[in-house]
């Protein structure tokens, strides 16, 4: 079993819609989540972090995280067509020295 | 600009030839990271230093030998690498040093083609 797990896409969705991006972890101990977009050709760049159960909020980002269910999602309301990128999902595993574990990564494609 | 800078930017090389990868981190962390992304793979975290120590090697073949001078610096010494080993080199830190939960900072990257 993959430790972090995303559908890779691509997710399509038009303007003005909310796009919700999934992830899956297997270490029932992990501690820290965080959500990266990388556009094409560039370097991932963080985008939210979550370490407790619920949601956070920032602008138009939500992140989700059920521990219980080991899954955290990003929701993206208002979607522009400059949000189209690919998404990672990146975990700290319990016990870790705080290296982070990636995702494939879900591309994302927001048409107008 | 995240505050992390690599170079080169694009680099390409014999299977016979050394270079180095470097990377420049201006914001004061004590944690740096190599990463490599190969096309339709995840983020593979290659080495870790904090404080200048190595404290991770992800089981990574010795054509990659990492060096740490001081906090700000880290290179990626590269000598006899295969075709495979083309990929996006990640250079990332981070500010408690690699025991603690802080976010990482990229850099842009550098796009290594070995043929």
């Amino acid at each position: 079993q993959k430790e972090v797990e995303q559908n890779s896409g691509p997710l399509s969705v038009p303007e003005g819609a909310i796009a919700s991006l999934n992830c899956t972890y297997s270490d029932r101990g992990s501690q820290s989540f965080f959500w990266y977009r990388q556009y094409s050709g560039k370097s991932p760049e963080l985008i939210m972090s979550i370490y407790s159960n619920g949601d956070k909020e920032d602008g138009r980002f939500t992140a989700q995280l059920n521990k219980a269910s080991q899954y955290v999602s990003l929701l993206i309301r208002d979607s522009q067509p400059s949000d189209s990128a690919t998404y990672l999902c990146a975990v700290i595993r319990g016990g870790s020295q705080g290296n982070l574990i990636f995702g494939k990564g879900t591309k994302l494609s927001v048409k107008p | 600009e995240t505050g992390v800078t690599q170079t080169p930017r694009h680099l390409v090389m014999g299977m016979t030839n050394k270079k180095s990868l470097k990377c420049e981190q201006h914001l004061g962390h004590n944690a740096m990271y190599w990463y490599k992304q190969s096309a339709k793979k995840p983020l593979e975290l290659m080495f870790v230093y904090s404080l200048e120590e190595r404290v991770e090697n992800n089981s990574v073949p010795s054509r990659f030998s990492p060096e740490c001078p001081n906090s700000s610096h880290l290179f990626l010494h590269l000598h006899t690498l295969q075709p495979e080993d083309s990929a996006l080199y990640l250079c990332a830190s981070s500010q408690g040093g690699a025991k603690r939960v802080d976010t990482q900072y990229f850099g842009p990257g550098t796009r290594l083609t070995v043929l």
